[in-house]
């Protein structure tokens, strides 16, 4: 049973189109987040939601738009897509308010806008 | 300059020797250290965090902390093949809302 887990592990898709990526954790945790990493293997934060609520929203176009049904769940919608959104984008999560836990990744989802 | 500093490699090392990656941070308030293996294609995973000085061991794994130098280092000892991958340093930030910052990876071979 996968603890974090992201749909689709990968997305083709062309400039210009609207496309979303699930996320899903089973583990309890109250706080999840978006990450971007991009071919130089650089992880770098997008969003963070603790219960629902919205605590982290980095330096990212307006295009990206986060969405948090629940504690358990996290989505991420992109408009308009443009080339340089191609990356690999991984959700992740941990209990929150635990300075020493790190985080439980799940598989991401390979970006590729052509 | 970056928050989080790892030299991205690749470091080299043969097969049951030691390994040393480093990573210096510019936060002089960050508690907590953690390191993170990342295989090719496939997800961060978390094999230690240190937030005191000195050092905490792991199997082969040994995490170094010295806070007044402002660098974590990893140490695996008897490295295997499979020990071959990205590691990722990480801290979480003091300030604002907590989270975690990366550093760009050391990219670790280890030669049969």
């Amino acid at each position: 049973d996968t603890a974090v887990s992201q749909t689709p592990k990968y997305l083709v898709t062309q400039m210009g189109n609207d496309k979303s990526i699930k996320c899903e954790q089973n583990l309890g945790h109250d706080t999840m987040y978006w990450y971007k990493q991009d071919s130089k293997k650089f992880l770098k934060i997008m969003f963070s939601y603790n219960n629902k609520e919205l605590i982290i929203n980095e330096t990212v176009p307006n295009r990206f738009s986060p969405k948090s049904p629940d504690k358990a769940h996290l989505n991420l919608h992109i408009n308009s897509l443009e080339l340089g959104d191609s990356a690999v984008y991984f959700c992740a999560s941990n209990p929150g308010g635990t300075p020493n836990y790190g985080y439980t990744f799940g598989s991401g989802t390979r970006l590729t806008v052509v | 300059q970056k928050e989080v500093e790892q030299n991205s490699g690749p470091l080299s090392v043969p097969e049951g020797a030691i390994a040393s990656l480093n990573c210096t941070y510019s936060d002089r308030g960050s508690q907590s250290f953690f390191w993170y293996r990342q295989y090719s294609g496939k997800s961060p995973e978390l094999i230690m965090f240190i937030y005191s000085n000195g050092d905490k061991e792991d199997g082969r794994f040994t995490a170094q902390l010295n806070k007044a130098s402002q660098y974590v280092s990893l140490l695996i000892r008897d490295s295997q093949p499979s020990d071959s991958a990205t590691y990722l340093c990480a801290t979480r930030t003091t300030s604002g809302t907590y989270k975690y910052i990366f550093g760009t990876g050391t990219r670790l071979k280890v030669l049969a």
